[in-house]
Protein backbone atom coordinates (compact mmCIF):
# COMPACT_ATOMS: atom_id res chain seq x y z
CA UNK A 1 0.00 0.00 0.00
CA UNK A 2 2.92 2.73 -0.73
CA UNK A 3 0.53 5.15 -2.68
CA UNK A 4 2.58 7.57 -5.26
CA UNK A 5 6.89 6.52 -4.97
CA UNK A 6 9.04 9.30 -6.62
CA UNK A 7 12.13 8.72 -7.60
CA UNK A 8 15.01 9.95 -7.17
CA UNK A 9 14.51 11.91 -3.24
CA UNK A 10 17.63 14.31 -4.10
CA UNK A 11 19.88 15.03 -7.41
CA UNK A 12 22.39 17.26 -8.21
CA UNK A 13 22.70 18.23 -11.71
CA UNK A 14 25.03 20.61 -13.62
CA UNK A 15 23.64 22.93 -15.84
CA UNK A 16 23.00 21.31 -19.36
CA UNK A 17 22.75 17.51 -17.82
CA UNK A 18 19.78 15.58 -18.77
CA UNK A 19 17.52 13.51 -16.15
CA UNK A 20 14.11 11.79 -15.19
CA UNK A 21 11.98 11.70 -12.44
CA UNK A 22 10.00 8.57 -12.17
CA UNK A 23 6.42 8.30 -10.42
CA UNK A 24 4.55 5.38 -9.78
CA UNK A 25 1.38 4.72 -8.02
CA UNK A 26 -0.51 1.86 -7.10
CA UNK A 27 -3.99 3.61 -6.19
CA UNK A 28 -5.38 2.42 -9.85
CA UNK A 29 -5.99 6.36 -10.44
CA UNK A 30 -7.02 7.58 -13.58
CA UNK A 31 -4.94 11.29 -13.73
CA UNK A 32 -1.59 11.87 -12.17
CA UNK A 33 0.23 15.26 -11.90
CA UNK A 34 3.62 16.57 -11.83
CA UNK A 35 3.93 19.72 -9.51
CA UNK A 36 7.20 22.01 -8.78
CA UNK A 37 6.54 23.93 -5.13
CA UNK A 38 9.18 26.90 -4.66
CA UNK A 39 9.78 29.17 -1.50
CA UNK A 40 6.48 31.77 -1.72
CA UNK A 41 5.56 30.38 -5.03
CA UNK A 42 3.41 27.57 -3.95
CA UNK A 43 2.72 24.47 -5.84
CA UNK A 44 2.43 25.05 -9.34
CA UNK A 45 1.36 22.59 -12.19
CA UNK A 46 3.82 21.40 -14.15
CA UNK A 47 2.25 18.80 -16.44
CA UNK A 48 -0.35 16.27 -16.55
CA UNK A 49 -2.10 13.44 -17.65
CA UNK A 50 -5.83 13.03 -17.32
CA UNK A 51 -6.20 9.28 -18.27
CA UNK A 52 -3.63 6.98 -19.69
CA UNK A 53 -2.11 7.84 -23.39
CA UNK A 54 -2.60 11.85 -22.64
CA UNK A 55 -0.59 14.35 -21.41
CA UNK A 56 -1.59 18.22 -21.46
CA UNK A 57 0.26 21.15 -20.11
CA UNK A 58 0.27 22.98 -16.75
CA UNK A 59 0.69 26.53 -15.30
CA UNK A 60 4.68 26.02 -15.98
CA UNK A 61 5.43 23.71 -18.84
CA UNK A 62 8.44 24.97 -20.63
CA UNK A 63 11.89 23.00 -20.00
CA UNK A 64 10.27 20.08 -18.98
CA UNK A 65 8.49 16.96 -21.25
CA UNK A 66 6.35 13.60 -19.63
CA UNK A 67 5.77 10.50 -20.18
CA UNK A 68 2.24 8.53 -19.41
CA UNK A 69 3.81 4.90 -19.63
CA UNK A 70 1.10 3.02 -18.47
CA UNK A 71 -1.54 3.54 -15.97
CA UNK A 72 0.71 3.31 -13.04
CA UNK A 73 3.52 5.77 -14.29
CA UNK A 74 4.13 9.24 -15.23
CA UNK A 75 7.76 10.30 -15.83
CA UNK A 76 8.99 13.85 -16.38
CA UNK A 77 12.06 14.58 -18.12
CA UNK A 78 14.32 17.89 -18.10
CA UNK A 79 16.11 17.64 -21.20
CA UNK A 80 18.70 20.38 -20.37
CA UNK A 81 18.51 21.50 -16.99
CA UNK A 82 18.65 24.91 -15.90
CA UNK A 83 19.15 26.68 -12.41
CA UNK A 84 15.82 28.12 -12.46
CA UNK A 85 14.40 24.42 -12.59
CA UNK A 86 16.32 23.81 -8.65
CA UNK A 87 12.85 23.14 -6.49
CA UNK A 88 11.12 20.24 -5.17
CA UNK A 89 9.05 18.39 -7.40
CA UNK A 90 6.12 16.39 -6.52
CA UNK A 91 4.05 13.98 -8.08
CA UNK A 92 0.52 13.35 -7.51
CA UNK A 93 -2.35 11.16 -8.57
CA UNK A 94 -6.44 11.38 -8.45
CA UNK A 95 -8.88 8.31 -8.99
CA UNK A 96 -10.59 10.50 -11.52
CA UNK A 97 -14.33 9.70 -11.16
CA UNK A 98 -17.30 11.61 -10.43
CA UNK A 99 -17.11 13.03 -6.15
CA UNK A 100 -14.14 14.63 -4.26
CA UNK A 101 -10.94 14.61 -6.88
CA UNK A 102 -8.13 14.81 -4.00
CA UNK A 103 -4.76 14.58 -4.27
CA UNK A 104 -2.55 11.75 -3.56
CA UNK A 105 1.07 13.26 -3.25
CA UNK A 106 4.23 11.52 -3.05
CA UNK A 107 7.41 12.60 -0.70
CA UNK A 108 9.04 14.36 -3.38
CA UNK A 109 11.83 14.53 -5.46
CA UNK A 110 14.63 17.84 -4.71
CA UNK A 111 16.74 19.09 -7.45
CA UNK A 112 19.01 21.20 -7.10
CA UNK A 113 20.85 22.65 -10.63
CA UNK A 114 24.38 24.21 -10.43
CA UNK B 1 -5.88 36.74 -13.65
CA UNK B 2 -6.78 34.29 -10.75
CA UNK B 3 -5.36 34.68 -7.22
CA UNK B 4 -5.08 32.65 -3.91
CA UNK B 5 -3.80 34.52 -0.77
CA UNK B 6 -2.80 32.61 2.36
CA UNK B 7 -0.79 34.61 5.03
CA UNK B 8 2.81 33.69 4.17
CA UNK B 9 3.70 34.66 7.49
CA UNK B 10 3.95 32.23 10.10
CA UNK B 11 1.26 31.97 12.89
CA UNK B 12 2.42 31.01 16.22
CA UNK B 13 0.12 30.24 19.06
CA UNK B 14 -0.14 27.88 22.76
CA UNK B 15 -1.19 25.26 22.91
CA UNK B 16 -4.50 24.36 23.73
CA UNK B 17 -5.69 27.47 21.60
CA UNK B 18 -8.02 27.84 18.51
CA UNK B 19 -5.48 28.19 15.42
CA UNK B 20 -7.40 30.04 12.19
CA UNK B 21 -5.72 30.20 8.87
CA UNK B 22 -7.22 31.83 6.19
CA UNK B 23 -7.45 31.72 2.41
CA UNK B 24 -8.49 34.09 0.13
CA UNK B 25 -9.16 33.89 -3.69
CA UNK B 26 -10.12 36.58 -6.71
CA UNK B 27 -11.58 36.05 -10.09
CA UNK B 28 -12.23 32.37 -9.54
CA UNK B 29 -15.40 30.57 -8.58
CA UNK B 30 -14.05 27.43 -7.49
CA UNK B 31 -16.65 24.24 -7.09
CA UNK B 32 -14.64 22.94 -3.86
CA UNK B 33 -12.11 24.30 -1.62
CA UNK B 34 -9.17 21.68 -0.52
CA UNK B 35 -6.87 21.77 2.27
CA UNK B 36 -3.49 20.08 2.72
CA UNK B 37 -1.45 19.66 5.50
CA UNK B 38 2.39 19.32 4.71
CA UNK B 39 4.87 18.72 7.34
CA UNK B 40 9.00 19.37 6.15
CA UNK B 41 10.54 17.26 3.51
CA UNK B 42 7.33 15.53 2.81
CA UNK B 43 4.60 15.59 -0.02
CA UNK B 44 0.90 17.84 1.37
CA UNK B 45 -1.38 14.98 2.78
CA UNK B 46 -5.49 15.79 2.25
CA UNK B 47 -7.41 17.22 5.25
CA UNK B 48 -10.67 18.15 4.37
CA UNK B 49 -13.15 19.40 1.48
CA UNK B 50 -15.94 21.71 1.28
CA UNK B 51 -18.46 22.38 -1.57
CA UNK B 52 -19.48 25.76 -3.01
CA UNK B 53 -22.96 25.13 -1.04
CA UNK B 54 -21.65 23.66 1.83
CA UNK B 55 -21.31 26.90 4.79
CA UNK B 56 -18.99 24.70 7.24
CA UNK B 57 -17.44 20.70 7.41
CA UNK B 58 -16.15 19.52 10.57
CA UNK B 59 -13.76 16.67 11.33
CA UNK B 60 -12.67 15.94 14.52
CA UNK B 61 -10.75 19.25 15.91
CA UNK B 62 -10.71 20.85 12.24
CA UNK B 63 -13.23 23.15 11.08
CA UNK B 64 -13.51 24.47 7.56
CA UNK B 65 -15.75 26.90 6.67
CA UNK B 66 -16.34 27.93 3.15
CA UNK B 67 -18.06 31.79 1.94
CA UNK B 68 -18.20 32.84 -1.83
CA UNK B 69 -19.34 35.79 -1.10
CA UNK B 70 -15.97 36.68 0.64
CA UNK B 71 -14.48 34.48 -1.70
CA UNK B 72 -12.57 33.04 1.85
CA UNK B 73 -11.95 29.89 3.54
CA UNK B 74 -11.59 29.84 7.20
CA UNK B 75 -9.72 26.66 8.71
CA UNK B 76 -9.65 26.44 11.93
CA UNK B 77 -7.71 23.81 14.53
CA UNK B 78 -9.79 23.42 17.69
CA UNK B 79 -7.42 22.62 21.40
CA UNK B 80 -3.92 22.84 19.23
CA UNK B 81 -1.19 20.86 20.01
CA UNK B 82 2.56 20.54 19.06
CA UNK B 83 1.96 18.21 16.19
CA UNK B 84 -0.41 20.19 14.48
CA UNK B 85 2.83 22.30 13.65
CA UNK B 86 2.81 22.20 9.59
CA UNK B 87 2.38 24.23 6.59
CA UNK B 88 -0.95 24.38 5.22
CA UNK B 89 -2.38 24.71 1.94
CA UNK B 90 -5.59 25.47 1.06
CA UNK B 91 -6.43 24.46 -3.12
CA UNK B 92 -9.23 25.43 -5.49
CA UNK B 93 -11.00 22.84 -7.63
CA UNK B 94 -13.18 24.81 -10.35
CA UNK B 95 -15.19 22.18 -11.19
CA UNK B 96 -14.36 19.00 -10.11
CA UNK B 97 -13.75 17.38 -13.00
CA UNK B 98 -10.81 14.79 -13.24
CA UNK B 99 -7.98 16.44 -15.33
CA UNK B 100 -9.30 19.89 -14.23
CA UNK B 101 -5.97 21.74 -12.41
CA UNK B 102 -6.07 22.73 -8.44
CA UNK B 103 -4.79 25.62 -7.99
CA UNK B 104 -2.60 25.76 -4.73
CA UNK B 105 -2.09 28.83 -2.64
CA UNK B 106 1.73 29.67 -0.86
CA UNK B 107 0.54 27.90 1.91
CA UNK B 108 0.35 29.23 5.99
CA UNK B 109 3.49 27.43 8.53
CA UNK B 110 1.84 27.22 11.87
CA UNK B 111 3.69 26.91 15.02
CA UNK B 112 2.17 25.28 18.28
CA UNK B 113 4.18 26.29 21.42
CA UNK B 114 4.19 24.38 24.62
Amino acid sequence: NAGVTQTPKFQVLKTGQSMTLQCAQDMNHNSMYWYRQDPGMGLRLIYYSASEGTTDKGEVPNGYNVSRLNKREFSLRLESAAPSQTSVYFCASIKGVTGANVLTFGAGSRLTVL
Amino acid sequence: SQKIEQNSEALNIQEGKTATLTCNYTNYSPAYLQWYRQDPGRGPVFLLLIRENEKEKRKERLKVTFDTTLKQSLFHITASQPADSATYLCALDPNNNAGNMLTFGGGTRLMVKP
